[in-house]
């Protein structure tokens, strides 16, 4: 069955720090992917998205690309800020079809300090 | 516009008592719908996912059930609380590559 797996956590680092939280997907078809965002004592977000091999998703200076050849879609940032702390799930919806299944990589806690 | 209504926001419960946690859904048909759980400290746990009316496929096994009396109702219930339901839940949609989520409700089993 389709499955993502992110790099474990949890993962500490000072303000504007360079970020990279991987991110590999295994699944049959063609899956669009997502990185959603749970800031402290808040539900989910959408952070960022993309549909399609060697497409880059971006919000709020965050960036992942979708790259098929390594299955993966790591998240990046540049700067992290204090406000970045939250936990980031990574998922997929597999298929071009409304029946796609959500699923998600098990989460990876970021604390940025001041 | 599409969104995702689930309530309550919080529950305290005590051990052995019943639980309902309804989820609703608007500007959409014949979503794929979703329950997960999240643990303290923990990832997202997918506990149940429907696809259509009456359909429901359980991820894991638990003291939990789900139901989905309309096409835009999802239903999670427990005839008897454990200690170790405690946590966050959360429903969500799907179609055609959107996803929506529902704000959580934080369960507490005393």
């Amino acid at each position: 069955g389709d499955s993502v797996t992110q790099m474990e956590g949890p993962v500490t680092l000072s303000e504007e720090a360079f970020l990279t939280i991987n991110c590999t997907y295994t699944a049959t078809g063609y899956p669009s992917l997502f990185w959603y965002v749970q800031y402290p004592g808040e539900g989910l977000q959408l952070l960022l998205k993309a549909t399609k091999a060697d497409d880059k998703g971006s919000n709020k200076g965050f960036e992942a690309t979708y790259r098929k050849e390594t299955t993966s879609f790591h998240l990046e940032k540049g700067s992290v800020q204090v406000s970045d702390s939250a936990v980031y799930f990574c998922a997929l919806i597999n298929g071009g079809t409304s029946y796609g299944k959500l699923t998600f990589g098990q989460g990876t806690i970021l604390t940025v300090h001041p | 516009s599409q969104t995702i209504h689930q309530w309550p926001a919080t529950l305290v419960q005590p051990v052995g008592s019943p639980l309902s946690l309804e989820c609703t859904v608007e500007g959409t048909s014949n979503p794929n719908l979703y329950w997960y759980r999240q643990a303290a400290g923990r990832g997202l746990q997918l506990l149940f996912y429907s696809v259509g009316i009456g359909q429901i496929s359980s991820e894991v096994p638990q003291n939990l059930s789900a139901s989905r009396p309309q096409d835009r109702q999802f239903i999670l219930s427990s005839k008897k609380l454990l200690l170790s339901d405690s946590g966050f839940y959360l429903c969500a949609w799907t179609r055609g590559g959107k996803a929506f989520f529902g704000q959580g409700t934080r369960l507490t089993v005393v």
